[in-house]
Order: structure tokens, then C-alpha cells, then sequence
């Protein structure tokens, strides 16, 4: 089946630094996958599209300058969280749509 | 605000029976709906996927759509423990190409 393939699976930053979270289509190209960040025990909450060729679209109280998305080939996308703070620690979970979404590994950042 | 509504439970049921699982959702236009399986620190895992008003089903999981109602279920029969986890209801936005998803039910299924 189709496989969705991000990295890094776990991190820990400190607080100011940048982390680049890279997903990839591994078996279809995909001109649109998706960024999702989860919380504990929340749901998974759309933080941007990522568009192959164009700028991503970002939700209502993302902030683009703070969660740069860059989506230069047909299999890959990457968010790069900027001057990260504790309070950007959650669950990062990368998806792209192919007869519903697969999702990648999920990336859990911890700022300290 | 498109919303997908879940019942966060926990529902327990016990090791064979049939677990019910239920969702509700308020774009009338919606076309594509999925239930996800989350195992607690991991990334959703996609079990089903409907379209059409009616039944779907696949080994121990039925999906069920009434769009009027705008309602999806999933049944799990014979339930199992490693069948404990969030399951999570999700639904195709019509106005972007993403999913919303709901808050999900967290299942427990006791041995």
C-alpha cells in the first residue's frame, strides 16, 4: 500500500532553535500533503497544506512565519518550525491523500 | 466551523463482543468519510473508508453512512484487546482537500 515515510520520528530542541520535520511519499507522488499537529489527548488539528510548486496554506492561528512549509518535489514535504518554544511541543504528523490519508510516523518534538 | 463530534469515552466492552462506535458530523456536503485506528504515541492508522449511504464491511469491521442523518458508525465484532485504543472519526472537508477529524472514542477492550 502507500507509505508515507517522516523523519525524524523524535526530537528534543532547545527553546530559540529551528527543526526541519521532513515527509516523504514513498510509492505515489503527491502534489498536496498535509500537516497536522496533535496535542495530548486532543485530536489531530490541520495546520497547513502543503502545495507542491506553491505556497502552503495555513490554517486560521498558524503562523506561517513560524512554521515554514516547503514542498519542492512531488514527494516531498518539510516543515521547519522556527525559534521553537516549549509551548510548540506536541505531536507533528505529516499526511498525503491517496484514497484517504496516509499518514507519516508522526514526529514528537519536545522544546526544553 | 465544520465539526466532526465523537464521544470521547472511555467505552469498555468486554474480550468478543461487538463495540459500537459513533459519529456525528455538520457539512451536509461531505462525501468521503474514515475511521482511524490511533494507538496511544502513534500516527493514525486507517481502517475504513465509506462513500455511500448503507454498510461497508471488511473482516470485523462494519462502517455504516446515513448521510441524512449525518451519522457514521463503526462495529467492531468479536472484539479484542489489542483492539484497545482511539478510534477516530474523520471526515473529507468540501471545502479543502483535508480531513477533519473528530476528538475520538477511546475503546477498551477488557480480556
Amino acid at each position: 500500500g502507500a507509505v508515507v515515510s517522516q523523519h525524524p520520528s523524535r526530537v528534543i530542541c532547545k527553546s530559540g532553535t529551528s527543526v526541519k520535520i521532513e515527509c516523504r511519499s514513498l510509492d505515489f507522488q503527491a502534489t498536496t500533503m498535509f500537516w497536522y499537529r496533535q496535542f495530548p489527548k486532543q485530536s489531530l488539528m490541520l495546520m497547513a497544506t502543503s502545495n507542491e510548486g506553491s505556497k502552503a496554506t495555513y490554517e486560521q492561528g498558524v503562523e506561517k512565519d513560524k512554521f515554514l512549509i516547503n514542498h519542492a518535489s512531488l514527494t516531498l514535504s518539510t516543515l521547519t518550525v522556527t525559534s521553537a518554544h516549549p509551548e510548540d511541543s506536541s505531536f507533528y504528523i505529516c499526511s498525503a491523500r491517496l484514497e484517504g490519508a496516509f499518514f507519516g510516523q508522526g514526529t514528537r518534538l519536545t522544546v526544553v | 466551523q465544520k465539526e466532526v463530534e465523537q464521544n470521547s469515552g472511555p467505552l469498555s466492552v468486554p474480550e468478543g463482543a461487538i463495540a459500537s462506535l459513533n459519529c456525528t458530523y455538520s457539512d451536509r456536503g461531505s462525501q468521503s468519510f474514515f475511521w482511524y485506528r490511533q494507538y496511544s504515541g502513534k500516527s493514525p492508522e486507517l481502517i475504513m473508508s465509506i462513500y455511500s449511504n448503507g454498510d461497508k464491511e471488511d473482516g470485523r469491521f462494519t462502517a455504516q453512512l446515513n448521510k441524512a442523518s449525518q451519522y457514521v458508525s463503526l462495529l467492531i465484532r468479536d472484539s479484542q484487546p489489542s483492539d484497545s485504543a482511539t478510534y477516530l472519526c474523520a471526515v473529507v472537508d468540501t471545502g479543502r482537500r483535508a480531513l477533519t477529524f473528530g476528538s475520538g472514542t477511546r475503546l477498551q477492550v477488557q480480556p
